[in-house]
């Protein structure tokens, strides 16, 4: 338990179907992650979040769209997938990213999407 | 763009054996990070190394940064089952975000 938490851990969906991934951090961090983990690719760094504000969009389509409505909260919103979109979602929480030096990432268990 | 490179891509070992996978890239970091991966799992940290040429152990682990700051090893000794999972090392320049790279895959087997 690395005190991050993602919902679901599984999800199927159509290509016209809108869902939602939902991350919680329980360690008091104030910056968010997400990432997208490919069977062919390295782990991809997607949005960024610190102090409930966006920092980084890592060129992310727009059928992806994140929200961070607080410090421990963070949703990534999915709709009209393409079935290379299937993928391992996963969630991380770390330190204020406005300080200075290295930070240490917690990742949540991720969510294993497979778009039909 | 910062790219990563880890070898092997896989490795199956006895248990009892001893093991090193390495990390490199063209691009200096101010600090790099070692993670390992379970099945059905996000990863999880175990060291970050930030000045050339440190070594930093945890139990059977041994992890060194290279003196120019762009390359890196995990040293295993005597492997367990339980040491199984996907390595992956992350590098950082100051201030910005980590990169991953794809990862090194071990199997210990009993």
């Amino acid at each position: 338990e690395t005190g991050v938490t993602q919902t679901p851990r599984h999800l199927v969906m159509g290509m016209t179907n809108k869902k939602s991934l939902k991350c919680e951090q329980h360690l008091g961090h104030n910056a968010m992650y997400w990432y997208k983990q490919s069977a062919k690719k390295p782990l991809e760094l997607m949005f960024v979040y610190n102090f409930k504000e966006q920092t980084e969009n890592n060129s992310v389509p727009s059928r992806f769209s994140p929200e961070c409505p607080n410090s421990s909260h963070l949703f990534l919103h999915l709709h009209t997938l393409q079935p290379e979109d299937s993928a391992l979602y996963l969630c991380a929480s770390s330190q204020d990213r406005s300080l200075e030096g290295t930070y240490e990432q917690y990742f949540g268990p991720g969510t294993r999407l497979t778009v039909t | 763009t910062q790219l990563l490179e880890q070898s092997p891509q896989f490795l199956s070992i006895q248990e009892g054996e001893n093991l090193t996978v390495y990390c490199n890239s063209s691009s200096v970091f101010s600090s790099l990070q070692w993670y390992r991966q379970e099945p059905g799992e996000g990863p999880v940290l175990l060291v970050t190394v930030v000045t050339g040429g440190e070594v930093k152990k945890l139990k059977r682990l041994t992890f060194q940064f290279g003196d120019a700051r762009k390359d890196s090893s995990l040293h295993i000794t005597a492997a367990q089952p339980g040491d199984t999972g996907l390595y992956l090392c992350a590098g950082a320049g100051y201030g910005q975000n980590f990169v991953f790279g794809p990862g090194t895959r071990l199997s210990v087997l009993p």
